[in-house]
């Protein structure tokens, strides 16, 4: 699988939009992005995931390059309550959920 | 709410005692996984199971034994535990052949 790097953590204000870095260089042409976030002590939650397009749903957006090297998950507009450690992580679309390896993540804390 | 349910939430457990870890998923998948999650850790996978079948065991010792007696049910016998087992165990689920996994709240376990 390719490996992902992602900032150790980043602050963010309340209200403002939370722009989340990820690189995926090494990330195959079969491999999608995937964000999940994990707040404190709870299991990780899905929240978005894309292949080479710009996605957005109720709860983010994901921009990917046009090289597909990294991508950016976007809060637009981040609550105390978006306190977690986000995940990106790159695994085939159209495989069982054992391809998510989820490595060290970002630690966003979100201040008022 | 995500649809899948791990009980208990907490489990305090000497190293000599049995105990079993539930989980639960009623979104009508066909894969489910165990994690573990240690303090400071990324996620580690642990075990994968498709259409009631074990796929995957990443080399998880012996002393943790998992049963899946059908698609709606996963469970986690743990017999003669390690105080260094003491970790969050995480259950997910998906649906085949799509990655998006789901998970459950955990279990908050502690050997004594």
């Amino acid at each position: 699988d390719a490996k992902t790097t992602q900032p150790p953590s980043m602050d963010c204000a309340e209200g403002r939009a939370a722009n989340l870095p990820c690189n995926h260089s090494t990330i195959s042409g079969n491999e999608y992005v995937y964000w999940y976030r994990q707040i404190h002590s709870q299991g990780p939650q899905y929240i978005i995931h894309g292949l080479k397009n710009n996605e957005t749903n109720e709860m983010a957006s994901l921009i990917i390059t046009e090289d597909r090297k990294s991508s950016t998950l976007i809060l637009p507009h981040a609550t105390l309550r978006d306190t977690a450690v986000y995940y990106c992580i790159v695994a085939p679309r159209e495989a069982a959920g054992n391809k998510l390896t989820f490595g060290g993540g970002t630690r966003v804390l979100v201040k008022p | 709410e995500t649809g899948v349910t791990q009980t208990p939430r907490h489990l305090v457990m000497g190293m000599t005692n049995k105990k079993s870890l539930k989980c639960e998923q009623h979104l009508g998948h066909n894969a489910m996984y165990w994690y573990k999650q240690s303090a400071k850790k990324p996620l580690e996978l642990m075990f994968v199971y498709n259409f009631k079948e074990q796929t995957e065991n990443n080399s998880v010792p012996s002393r943790f034994s998992p049963e899946c007696p059908n698609s709606s049910h996963l469970f986690l016998h743990l017999h003669t535990l390690q105080p260094e087992d003491s970790a969050l165990y995480l259950c997910a689920s998906s649906q085949p052949p799509n990655t998006e996994a789901f998970f459950g709240q955990g279990t908050r376990l502690t050997v004594v």
